[in-house]
């Protein structure tokens, strides 16, 4: 039962560009997270989403972010005109349908950006 | 606001010698904790969920318990392998979605 899949691990990026990072939620789960970690510091919340849906963004920042979770295929975060300050790894999660109390999330094992 | 503190930010230990993790939050109110331990490079890996006060929880040398105020991860005679570092996160009941609070981490160093 394959996990949290997402790609590419890495990425490297100049100002300016356009990163798109991927990723597949584990088999039988249709609720996503993306959480980015800076270097030195704590895993953030910044998205979660739903098959079409976008549940909960307050973690996005307004400009140059979006993401998607469309009915077929990976997730997207999409971050457009990079900054260095956007270097970081991203980590995507996945949950199975929301469980009465907590629910789990899984991560995948995330992709690297780097900014030059 | 919802707030994770761990303590300590670091943690060496000699092989054996058991020691233990702490993570203190306020919100207001609690759906759940985790703990997710994360090797260097590597995505957070799944451990426990606590939900109530006196919920305890093991798995090998890792026990984590649960108080109104704090989470405690125990690791008894610890090996090198254990070496990484161990994330708390919660659940508030009133989070807006699914999002996870996370602390800052404890890096572990396990040495022989």
């Amino acid at each position: 039962n394959a996990g949290v899949m997402q790609n590419p691990r890495h990425l490297v990026r100049r100002r300016g560009q356009e990163a798109r990072l991927r990723c597949s939620p584990m088999k039988g789960h249709s609720h996503v997270y993306w959480y980015r970690q800076l270097p030195e510091e704590g895993l953030k919340f910044m998205v979660y989403l739903q098959k079409e849906n976008i549940i909960d963004e307050s973690g996005m920042p307004k400009e140059r972010f979006s993401a998607e979770f469309p009915k077929e295929g990976p997730s997207i975060l999409r971050i457009q005109q990079v900054v260095r300050g956007d270097s970081a790894a991203y980590f995507c999660a996945s949950s199975p349908l929301l469980a009465p109390k907590g629910n789990e999330q899984f991560f995948g094992p995330g992709t690297r950006l780097t900014v030059l | 606001e919802d707030q994770v503190t761990q303590s300590p930010e670091a943690l060496r230990l000699q092989e054996g010698e058991s020691s233990s993790l702490n993570c203190s939050y306020t919100v207001s109110g609690l759906r759940g904790l985790f703990w997710y331990r994360q090797d260097p490079g590597k995505g957070p890996e799944f451990l426990f969920t606590l939900y109530s006060a006196g919920e305890e929880k093991e798995k090998e040398r890792l026990k984590a318990t649960l108080t109104k105020k704090e989470s405690f991860l125990h690791i008894t005679a610890p090996k090198p392998e254990d070496s990484a570092t161990y994330l708390c996160a919660v659940h508030p009941i009133k989070a807006a979605g699914n999002k996870l609070t996370f602390g800052g981490g404890t890096r572990v160093l396990v040495k022989p």
